[in-house]
């Protein structure tokens, strides 16, 4: 069983297309996150939704856009890809209440080309 | 702002020999100090954590150490092996979850 689970595992595509990742996770935990991690391996937040609700919006371009239709699903849309995307996305999740262990997915790698 | 140093960035240890990576947080209402293993090709996994209530915490050959006062926390590992080669992430919790920079540490058999 997979606890928190992502697809694509690989996304190769062009610049100024528009691209969505899916997350799920089966851990019954409160809050989902979006991290991306770059080439040089520096792990970033980007957004944090706690039962379906926004809580952290880090500074992202607009064009990425999340979208939580339930608290086990955290979504990730990009619009108009540019090259500077290119990067894994960790989808991950924790149970909340003041329980931070976080639960990473085993990664989108997003190639621009 | 808040920001998380972490050091050394690369480590490279003989088997056998001990490892510590240290961090430096800046935001006082942190209480929360885990630290992420994240082996090549892997997602991060946690190894360790620690509370602001608590000044060490040990699993077997990994401990992690919290000074409060100057903020910072460490994670020592003993007696390395090579599967302990992997990327070390500190993570620091306060109002925003900000990773540490992260340490390459290589041990070599």
């Amino acid at each position: 069983d997979t606890a928190v689970s992502q697809t694509p595992k690989y996304l190769v595509t062009q610049m100024g297309n528009d691209k969505s990742i899916k997350c799920e996770q089966n851990l019954g935990h409160d809050t989902m996150y979006w991290y991306k991690q770059d080439s040089k391996k520096f792990l970033k937040i980007m957004f944090s939704y706690n039962n379906k609700e926004l809580i952290i919006n880090e500074t992202v371009p607009n064009r990425f856009s999340p979208k939580s239709p339930d608290k086990a699903h955290l979504n990730l849309h990009i619009n108009s890809l540019e090259l500077g995307d290119s990067a894994v996305y960790f989808c991950a999740s924790s149970q909340g209440g003041g329980n931070y262990e976080q639960y990473f997915g085993p990664g989108t790698r997003l190639t621009v080309t | 702002g808040e920001n998380v140093e972490q050091h050394p960035s690369t480590l490279s240890v003989q088997e056998g020999d001990s490892a510590v990576i240290k961090c430096t947080y800046s935001d006082s209402a942190s209480n929360y100090f885990p630290w992420y293993k994240q082996e090549l090709g892997k997602r991060p996994q946690l190894i360790i954590d620690i509370r602001s209530n608590v000044g060490e915490k040990k699993d077997q050959r990994i401990a992690v150490t919290l000074n409060k006062t100057a903020k910072h926390f460490s994670l020592h590992i003993t007696e390395t092996q090579p599967e302990d080669s992997a990327v070390y992430f500190c993570l620091d919790v306060a109002y925003k979850y900000i990773f540490g920079t992260g340490t390459r540490l290589k041990v070599l058999a």
